[in-house]
This record gives structure tokens, C-alpha cells and sequence, in this order.
């Protein structure tokens, strides 16, 4: 069966260090992986979508860069961290093969950005 | 650009209560729409989903959902909630990547 890891759980970073977050996938190959942010009261917001591996896309414009070196692996990663960058991270994926696919979500991180 | 709405920030209800959750989404087109729900400490997971076909959608644990075209509307009903729907519940509407655009998510809390 597939499953999604994301990691770490939770972190706490001052503001101007780097970030990064790992996300794999198991039991499946070649899927559309995703980012989401959930800031405080402002619902869940798509960061960065891939297709394959080196295909990142970026939904909104932020100090924050996605990567996926591996046909499993999305990396969330920023070189200086700004206050509102705090949130709730979560990592998804998608099989291809069509729109009806469903996603399916990885645990979350919380990151605080003090 | 596609966007959702979800009408209440926090919904407090006392069990054996009815629910309904308002989502409103902005597509012209053929729709794709979902609930999620999260339960304290665990994943975002699927209640339902509509594609096509018959509007009333059930899914699990007792919700249902219903399709109204013409309200571009999605509400998520429970005849009668218990304790253990506590959780954040999440309408979203399939984006053109694939992608899912989420509304900002309403909290239940269900009082025993």
C-alpha cells in the first residue's frame, strides 16, 4: 500500500536560519506531488506542485523553494526563514492517470519561526 | 481563478444535533469538489467527493454532501453528530493541475 512521510513533526527556527522540510513517498511511482501551507485562520494554500523529478511549479510567489531530486522525494526548503513563514506544512501526493485521483496527505509539520 | 468559501470559522453543537457545513466555490466549468476532515493529531483525510452524476453524495461516517449547481454549492450535512466529529472540516475544489484549492476550514466542536 502507499504512505507518505513527512518530517520532522515539529520545528521551532529563528528567524533568518534555513529550512527544510522531507517529504517521501512509498508504493507508488511516478506520482504529482505537492505542498501545502495552513497559516492561522487562512485555510490550506497550495506552495509547489511537481509532475516529475526536476518539475517544480510555484503557486504563489514567497521565500520559500521546492525540489524533488528523487521520483519519491519533495523537499520543502527556504535559506532564510521570515515570521511568516510559521505554519502548518503539509506534503501530498496524486497518482497520474487522471483528475479523479484522489490526494492523499502526509502528516504536517508544524514550524514556528520565533 | 477558482477559489472556496466556507461560511463558519467554528461551529459548536451538542451531540445528537444536526450539522451542516456551508461551502461555496467560484469554477464555471465541470467541478471536482471534495470535504476533508482532520481530527485532532491525526491526517487530512477524505470524507466525500462529487464527480458527476447523482448530486446527494454520501461518504463515511454518516456525512453526506450535496451538489447544487445552480448555488455553486457544496454543504456537508450530519443528522446527528456525536463527540468524536470533533475535528476541522475542509471543502475543496479541484484546481486545473490536479491540485486541490481549499476553503479556510471550519472547527466542529461537539459538546458530549
Amino acid at each position: 500500500s502507499q504512505t507518505i512521510h513527512q518530517w520532522p513533526a515539529t520545528l521551532v527556527q529563528p528567524v533568518g536560519s534555513p529550512l527544510s522540510l522531507e517529504c517521501t513517498v512509498e508504493g507508488t511511482s511516478n506520482p504529482n506531488l505537492y505542498w501545502y501551507r495552513q497559516a492561522a485562520g487562512r485555510g490550506l494554500q497550495l506552495l509547489f506542485y511537481s509532475v516529475g523529478i526536476g518539475q517544480i511549479s510555484s503557486e504563489v510567489p514567497q521565500n520559500l523553494s521546492a525540489s524533488r531530486p528523487q521520483d519519491r522525494q519533495f523537499i520543502l526548503s527556504s535559506k532564510k526563514l521570515l515570521l511568516s513563514d510559521s505554519g502548518f506544512y503539509l506534503c501530498a501526493w496524486r497518482a497520474k492517470g487522471g483528475l479523479g485521483n484522489t490526494i492523499y496527505f502526509g502528516e504536517g509539520s508544524w514550524l514556528t519561526v520565533v | 481563478a477558482q477559489s472556496v468559501s466556507q461560511h463558519n470559522h467554528h461551529v459548536i453543537l451538542s451531540e445528537a444535533a444536526s450539522l451542516e457545513l456551508g461551502c461555496n466555490y467560484s469554477y464555471g466549468g465541470t467541478v471536482n469538489l471534495f470535504w476533508y476532515v482532520q481530527y485532532p493529531g491525526q491526517h487530512l483525510q477524505l470524507l466525500l467527493k462529487y464527480f458527476s452524476g447523482d448530486p446527494l453524495v454520501k461518504g463515511i461516517k454518516g456525512f453526506e454532501a450535496e451538489f447544487i449547481k445552480s448555488k455553486f454549492s457544496f454543504n456537508l450535512r450530519k443528522p446527528s453528530v456525536q463527540w468524536s466529529d470533533t475535528a476541522e472540516y475542509f471543502c475543496a475544489v479541484r484546481g486545473s493541475q490536479g491540485n486541490l484549492i481549499f476553503g479556510k476550514g471550519t472547527k466542529l466542536s461537539v459538546k458530549p
